[in-house]
């Protein structure tokens, strides 16, 4: 079974530009997370969707948001970058009532310049 | 709000020696507990998990993990590390139904050959 995909894998974008990063996850989950991981503020929660909807969102501006498709394909969307937002950018599903297990991908690294 | 604290930011051992990482969480009510590890250009994988029932759980290459509900704490084990140890590991937290994990800061563990 395949894992979780992120794409891309690398992206470089200049400040003030917007990005969108996609995320499949493993076939049969429904719920998707995404994590933001820097070296000075570690893996912080950015938000979850499950059925399309977001049910939990983690304490980042506004200019982070996402969606969830029918397919529970996700994708993160980031406007008006900031050098801040350099970041590895993860994404994880998990299967619905399996409690909190879940799968990561390898992540978007993403550098703002 | 959750936190979870891992007091050791980098630890060093040479192979054989045994291994033990700490993990403290702050929240009171029912918790889930994870440890993740990311080899050196990998993505995050689970270890091993808490959620209920005997509090020493065993996990994938020979780790093991202590839950001690009083102290808060969930402290990650391995008698005898090898070089393909050598890792960054990470201390996660749910609380009840959320699916949103807290993560530690964690643990750069060097194993010398």
């Amino acid at each position: 079974k395949a894992g979780v995909t992120q794409t891309p894998r690398y992206l470089i974008k200049t400040r003030g530009q917007q990005v969108t990063l996609s995320c499949s996850p493993i076939s049969g989950h429904r719920s998707v997370s995404w994590y933001q991981q820097t070296p000075g503020q570690g893996l912080q929660f950015l938000f979850e969707y499950f059925s399309e909807t977001q049910r939990n969102k983690g304490n980042f501006p506004g200019r982070f948001s996402g969606r969830q498709f029918s397919n529970s394909r996700s994708e993160m969307n980031v406007s008006t970058l900031e050098l801040g937002d350099s970041a590895l950018y993860l994404c994880a599903s998990s299967l619905p009532g399996q409690q909190n297990i879940q799968y990561f991908g390898a992540g978007t690294r993403l550098s703002v310049l | 709000a959750q936190s979870v604290s891992q007091h050791n930011h980098h630890v060093i051992l040479s192979e054989a020696a045994s291994l033990e990482l700490g993990c403290n969480y702050s929240y009171g009510g029912t918790v889930n507990l994870f440890w993740y590890v990311q080899y050196p250009g990998q993505h995050l994988q689970l270890l091993l998990k808490y959620f209920s029932g005997d509090p020493l759980v065993k996990g994938i290459k020979g780790f093991e993990a202590e839950f001690i509900k009083s102290k808060f704490s969930f402290n990650l084990r391995k008698p005898s590390v090898q070089w393909s140890d050598t890792a960054e590991y990470f201390c996660a937290v749910s609380s009840g139904s959320a699916r949103q994990l807290t993560f530690g800061s964690g643990t750069q563990l060097t194993v010398l050959p």
